[in-house]
């Protein structure tokens, strides 16, 4: 079975600083990786995904992250951020040989600080 | 646009009263899903369904049905049993190889009073 665990479930950043968010996975085969995003009573929307090819992966509104195998992680960045990224991140997976049924995880909260 | 709406956006339910939660795609996505958001414990399964006319229980099935009578339409019916139904309800569609990633509704708050 698969898991996911995010391990900060609060992260406080000033405006224009760099963040990083982590994600790690668990799976006794290959997945497919993606990171949602969720602003206050709204849906999730998806940022990016990693399906195979080139680890690191480019999504929206500037965000990328990179997968590492050896690792199992898939940790979400971005240089600088803005008031507007404040939000609930989810960090997601997926069985390859089965990817209609994703696996969440708990999901972080950044708040970014004027 | 194409898209996933639920309705309504807030719903208030007394004790003892079902509810029904509705879910419409116009993606053509084959597989829907309903999911239950309680603060600080990320989404839950509750049911999906992968094709017309077929359903599986997710991981927390238990006081909900649904049903699946038209590709567009996944309808989630909070029942009586339900012990704790306040929680924030999304709905998410997806092509039947989901990874191009799930289409989410922008919720339900169904507050139980």
């Amino acid at each position: 079975a698969q898991s996911v665990t995010q391990l900060d479930s609060q992260v406080p950043v000033f405006e224009e600083a760099p963040v990083e968010l982590r994600c790690n996975y668990s799976s006794s085969v290959s997945v497919y990786l993606f990171w949602y995003v969720q602003y206050p009573n709204q849906g999730l929307q998806l940022l990016l995904k990693y399906l195979s090819g080139s680890t690191l992966v480019k999504g929206i509104n500037g965000f990328e992250a990179e997968f590492n195998k050896s690792q199992t992680s898939f940790h979400l960045r971005k240089p600088s951020v803005h008031i507007s990224d404040t939000a609930e991140y989810f960090c997601a997976v997926t069985m390859k040989t089965s990817s209609d049924k994703v696996i969440f995880g708990p999901g972080t909260s950044l708040s970014v600080i004027p | 646009d194409g898209g996933i709406t639920q309705s309504p956006k807030y719903l208030f339910r007394k004790e003892g009263q079902n509810v029904t939660l509705s879910c419409e795609q116009n993606l053509n996505h084959d597989a829907m899903y309903w999911y239950r958001q309680d603060p600080g414990q990320g989404l839950r399964l509750i049911y999906y369904s992968q094709i017309v006319n077929d359903f599986q229980k997710g991981d927390i099935a238990e006081g909900y049905s649904v049903s699946r009578e038209k590709k567009e339409s996944f309808p989630l019916t909070v029942t009586s049993a339900q012990k704790n139904p306040t929680a924030f309800y999304l709905c998410a569609s997806s092509t039947t190889w989901g990874a191009l990633g799930y289409t989410f509704g922008s919720g339900t708050r169904l507050t139980v009073v």
